[in-house]
């Protein structure tokens, strides 16, 4: 079965730090790009960062650039996300999810059930 | 980056046809076939219902298809199920090497 389960989620102060991981299974991890899209609650879905087959190519949204790093270990069919300098307004439910292809910018046809972060002093 | 606009609702009848549009620029709908639609019903993770603009993966019926002129894209769901109430997203990858998403549209079935 393909599966995407997202872990490293909680509850951090703000200016804290997170990492949060993705284990894949049930299919060829390093043949795909990977994406992380957070949904804050009651609020639409946010495309945070992408990373494509082989890490050759990266990309954030503005509102993380700079504080969010993106990165795989296909030796370990694994995604990561390092969250730095942490924000109330990055509270939001953290989906992993699989593009179609090789590139992050294509459709994202797998999605993890997600970790939730939690920033509050 | 700003978000892709999509209307905040949208309703039809069983049976009806509805179309949702996704209204961007000439930096990422406009230049680029990368453009996606997700189904979210409430409380699950999106569904990736159509990809590089009207092409649907395996499993999704036709019922579902896309389309796109010029900065915006269409999707159109025709013989309208109660199933169908939900959640709908666009994305469009962009000139600055990023994915964006739409505000959501939130299908009623009457």
């Amino acid at each position: 079965e393909v599966q995407l389960v997202e872990s490293g989620g909680g509850v951090v102060r703000p200016g804290g730090s997170l990492r949060l991981s993705c284990a894949a299974s049930g299919f060829t991890f390093d043949d795909y790009g990977m994406s992380w899209v957070r949904q804050a609650p009651g609020k639409g879905l946010e495309w945070v960062s992408g990373i494509n087959w082989n890490g050759g190519s990266t990309g954030y949204a503005d509102s993380v650039k700079g504080r969010f790093t993106i990165s795989r270990d296909n030796a370990k069919n694994s995604l990561y996300l390092q969250m730095n300098s942490l924000r109330a307004e990055d509270t939001a439910l953290y989906h992993c999810a699989r593009a179609s292809y090789s590139h992050y910018y294509y459709g994202m046809d797998v999605w993890g059930q997600g970790t939730t972060v939690t920033v509050s002093s | 980056q700003s978000a892709l606009t999509q209307p905040p609702s949208v309703s039809g009848s069983p049976g009806q046809s509805v179309t949702i549009s996704c209204t961007g620029t000439s930096s990422d709908v406009g230049s680029y076939n990368r453009v996606s639609w997700y189904q979210q019903p409430p409380g699950t993770a999106p569904k990736l219902m159509i990809y590089e603009v009207s092409n649907r993966p395996s499993g999704v019926p036709d019922r579902f298809s896309g389309s796109k002129s010029g900065n915006t894209a269409s999707l159109t769901i025709s013989g309208l199920q109660a199933e169908d109430e939900a959640d709908y997203y666009c994305s469009s990858y962009t000139s600055s090497s990023i994915v964006v998403f739409g505000g959501g549209t939130k299908l009623t079935v009457l």
